[in-house]
């Protein structure tokens, strides 16, 4: 066990909607990232945050967005859903998402867009 | 642009069979290589984290190594319960320090 929860486990939707995936760092951790790692793909890197702040984005859609709230826990927000949205999302954390940090993950929320 | 290239893609071993699995990498300036075991449908765990050229980690049967272009994860003697996939990534030494993943070895040890 990481310490990194996320919740829900599964998620079943309609293409279309709008889902939020939550996730909660590692007591101490001050950075948050997400994740997304479809079938046979590596994983994505989409958004980090720092103490509530935005650090990097990466691959993420203008249809998905974060944050990351005073006590740490971040979500993410997806819209306009996909069926290409279908994947694995990770929430990983470390203590300040610098040199030397270590980046620990969730269990994952599996999301899939019918 | 970092690029992280592990293979093989899949491999097949027995049990008590060593081997090594390969991650090429290409990054501007690097702060850290990561090794990740990666069970089905789970989250990555953290095995491994080396910083510099000849450094290595072990723990139980796994031992990393890494030079100025590619690390190894050697497994000594597996076993059925080192079945998974085995996840390499980079942190660069940009404003960002981002984390790139590669695809994985699917590792698979039959009893």
């Amino acid at each position: 066990d990481s310490g990194v929860t996320q919740t829900p486990k599964h998620l079943i939707t309609a293409t279309g909607q709008r889902v939020t995936l939550r996730c909660s760092p590692r007591s101490g951790d001050l950075s948050v990232y997400w994740y997304q790692q479809s079938l046979d793909q590596g994983l994505q890197f989409l958004i980090q945050y720092y103490n509530g702040e935005e650090r990097a984005k990466g691959n993420i859609l203008e249809r998905f967005s974060a944050q990351q709230f005073p006590d740490l826990h971040s979500e993410l927000n997806l819209s306009s859903l996909e069926l290409g949205d279908s994947a694995l999302y990770f929430c990983a954390s470390s203590v300040e998402g610098g040199v030397g940090d270590t980046q620990y993950f969730g269990p994952g929320t599996r999301l899939t867009v019918l | 642009e970092d690029q992280v290239t592990q293979s093989p893609e899949a491999l097949r071993l027995q049990e008590g069979e060593s081997s090594s699995l390969n991650c090429s990498y290409t990054v501007s300036g690097l702060r850290g290589l990561f090794w990740y075991r990666q069970d089905p449908g789970k989250g990555p765990e953290f095995l491994f984290t080396l910083y510099s050229a000849g450094e290595e980690k072990e723990k139980e049967r796994l031992k990393a190594t890494l030079t100025k272009k590619e690390s190894f994860l050697h497994i000594t003697a597996p076993k059925p319960e080192d079945s998974a996939t085995y996840l390499c990534a980079v942190r660069d030494s940009g404003g960002y320090q981002k984390v790139t993943f590669g695809t994985g070895t699917k590792l698979q040890v039959i009893p």
